[in-house]
């Protein structure tokens, strides 16, 4: 069974950084894609970041790059994302997923003074 | 960016009833691989996304046969027949062929 545990989350000042972590199992974690992506508030969803298989490859829509930085360590079984210069629009559940197939139950990031 | 526009933005629907969801592209999304990613997803409350349907027609491990996806170049439609209980939620497409990879704004589905 995939489980995909996210955590980190938190309140965190305007301007201020967090790193969220998500640990994986029930699948070959080196094989997959991850991917992370954001419902603010009573909003939609909102893709944030994807990374390849061995991490040299990463990708982020304009509206985090040169912010958040994805990576992972496949031999933890686990993606992160770092998160900078946090802005109170960055308020949202963040969720990991792989494949896009299967998406952990989220973590809450509130960015506020 | 690709846009997503997705319609209607609520459905209501009664019990054993077909509705259909409207996906369309500001541009293909054929990729240069010849496949076309395009997805669906139902967000129930409270709950992380779950995919229903994957590149444009694959029902996901688990899915009923009572959702079925179609379409080609910038135009998709996700069909529920026979909807039932479980069915209600907030459902989103996403193509992952271009970067940025882009969702519709969701349809709820609801009961009439």
């Amino acid at each position: 069974e995939v489980q995909l545990v996210e955590t980190g989350g938190g309140l965190v000042q305007p301007g201020r950084s967090l790193k969220l972590s998500c640990v994986a199992s029930g699948f070959t974690f080196s094989s997959y894609w991850m991917y992370w992506i954001r419902q603010a508030p009573g909003k939609g969803l909102e893709w944030v970041s994807s990374i390849n298989t061995d991490g040299g490859s990463t990708y982020y829509p304009d509206s985090v790059k040169g912010r958040f930085t994805i990576s992972r360590d496949n031999a933890e079984n686990t993606v992160y994302l770092q998160m900078n210069s946090l802005r109170s629009e960055d308020t949202a559940t963040y969720y990991c997923g792989v494949q896009l197939s299967y998406w952990g139950q989220g973590v809450m990031v509130t960015v506020s003074s | 960016d690709v846009l997503m526009t997705q319609t209607p933005v609520s459905l209501p629907v009664s019990l054993g009833g077909q509705v259909s969801i409207s996906c369309r592209s500001s541009q293909s999304l054929v990729h240069s691989d010849g496949n076309t990613y395009l997805h669906w997803y139902l967000q129930k409350p409270g709950q992380s996304p779950q995919l229903l349907i994957y590149r444009v027609s694959n029902r996901f491990s688990g899915v009923p046969d009572r959702f079925s996806g179609s379409g080609s170049g910038t135009d998709f439609t996700l069909k529920i027949s026979r909807v039932e209980p479980e069915d209600l939620g907030v459902y989103y497409c996403l193509q992952s062929t271009h970067f940025p990879n882009t969702f519709g704004a969701g349809t709820k589905l609801e009961l009439k």
